[in-house]
């Protein structure tokens, strides 16, 4: 059955320190793995997408890492700010599937303290 | 561009009531998805649409929801008769290549609550 897990499912960091988020995934085999961040009480916003091919992708603060040979994606936040306090949403599109098919993952929720 | 438009941001009703939510997608997306999203489940999706046309309504729950999409900038998804377990937050997400990679934008949701 194709999944995606997170983890943690909630963490809490201080301002100004660096995060790491995980995401593991069963999809096989996978058109693109995407994260996205959902602020509280608003739409998940897209902020990377990786092709199969790809292994990493920045965004400011945000770099995603992909390990397709490990099925692993990782999302790395730099200097975290308050503002990066949100859920963090792990998406894998499917191969042969089209953006009907995504799959995801429930999310890691993020509280950045000051 | 003003992004994926949705109404009502919220909604309580009681067990029985017709719901009807409403979307506008993104000017030029040719493909509009539905998704439900809640704590125990996260977001799933109900049905989506590429030209107006309904793809895949497998996620539609029941009877009970049905969708609809008369022209390109306009979808409604309607619950009736709604009951508790039907509360959540509803989002609507549009797309310019429904069979592509492209980047999914989704509005700010309808938080309805079924009393």
């Amino acid at each position: 059955k194709n999944q995606v897990e997170q983890s943690p499912q909630s963490l809490i960091i201080l301002e100004g320190k660096n995060c790491t988020l995980q995401c593991n995934y069963t999809v096989s085999p996978f058109s693109n793995l995407r994260w996205y961040k959902q602020d509280t009480g608003r739409g998940p916003v897209s902020l990377t997408i990786m092709t199969f091919s790809e292994n990493t992708k920045s965004n400011g603060r945000y770099t995603a890492t992909l390990d397709a040979d490990t099925k692993q994606s990782s999302l790395h936040i730099t200097a975290s700010q308050l503002s990066d306090s949100a859920s963090y949403i792990c998406v894998v599109q499917p191969r042969r599937g089209s953006q009907g098919n995504l799959i995801f993952g429930k999310g890691t929720k993020l509280s950045v303290k000051p | 561009d003003a992004g994926v438009i949705q109404s009502p941001r919220h909604e309580v009703t009681e067990m029985g009531q017709e719901v009807t939510l409403r979307c506008k997608p993104i000017s030029g997306h040719n493909s509009l998805f539905w998704y439900r999203q809640t704590m125990m489940r996260g977001l799933e999706l109900l049905i989506y649409f590429n030209n107006n046309v309904p793809i895949d309504d497998s996620g539609m729950p029941e009877d009970r929801f049905s969708a609809k999409m008369p022209n390109a900038s306009f979808s409604t998804l309607k619950i009736q008769p709604s009951e508790p377990r039907d509360s959540a937050v509803y989002f609507c997400a549009s797309s310019s290549t429904g069979a592509g990679t492209g980047e999914l934008f989704f509005g700010e949701g309808s938080r309805l609550t079924v009393l």
